[in-house]
């Protein structure tokens, strides 16, 4: 089965940092760009950061660029996101994602784990 | 990286249309044809139910079919069903860094 876990988030204090995982099982990572999207409670989905199979190249959405770094392990089958200096804005549930193809359509979810910001 | 405009809700009852709107500019879904589109359940992940504009991934329903026009793509589901009442969001990749989601439309199958 297809399939990506989250894991790392919690709660932390503004201004300090978290690093979430993603392990992928049942598909090769490295085949694929991945996608962290984020979701704030009651709110709609924003797409965060993307990375490419061979992490060649790396965007982020403006409202965390400088603060939040994408990475990934294509040996251990993982996407990584680092983040520093979170804000209580930055609260949301976090969903690893898979790019299906060149459309980027975002075809694999993991459940999401969540982020509070909270002091 | 502003949002693309959906309405907040939408509604229709079973086995009837209803199609659910997506506004963005001539720069991204003008331009582009990397159109999806996702359901969400209320505490579940969201799903892939259209890509390029049209295309459907396997296991989704031909109930659920996508469109543009200019700068507007749509998201129509025939034949409604109870299990379709979910959130939808359309989202475009424009190339480069503009990756950019709607804010949402609430189904509902009354």
């Amino acid at each position: 089965e297809v399939q990506l876990v989250e894991s790392g988030g919690g709660l932390v204090q503004p201004g300090g940092s978290l690093r979430l995982s993603c392990v992928a099982s049942g598909f090769t990572l490295g085949n694929y760009n991945m996608d962290w999207v984020r979701q704030a409670p009651g709110k709609g989905l924003e797409w965060v950061s993307y990375i490419t199979s061979s992490s060649s190249i790396i965007y982020y959405a403006d409202s965390v660029k400088g603060r939040f770094t994408i990475s990934r392990d294509n040996a251990q089958n993982s996407l990584y996101l680092q983040m520093n200096s979170l804000r209580d804005e930055d609260t949301a549930v976090y969903y690893c994602v898979r790019d299906g193809g060149e459309a980027a359509e975002m075809d694999v979810w993991g459940k999401g784990t969540t982020v509070t910001v909270s002091s | 990286q502003s949002a693309l405009t959906q309405p907040p809700s939408a509604s229709g009852s079973p086995g009837q249309s209803v199609a659910i709107s997506c506004s963005g500019t001539s720069s991204d879904i003008g331009s582009y044809k990397y159109v999806s589109w996702y359901q969400q359940h209320p505490g579940k992940a969201p799903k892939l139910m259209i890509y390029e504009v049209n295309k459907r991934p396997s296991g989704v329903p031909d109930r659920f079919s996508g469109s543009k026009s200019g700068n507007t793509a749509s998201l129509t589901v025939s034949g409604l069903q109870a299990e379709d009442e979910a959130d939808y969001y359309c989202s475009v990749y424009a190339g480069s860094n503009k990756f950019k989601f709607g804010g949402g439309t609430k189904l509902t199958v009354l």
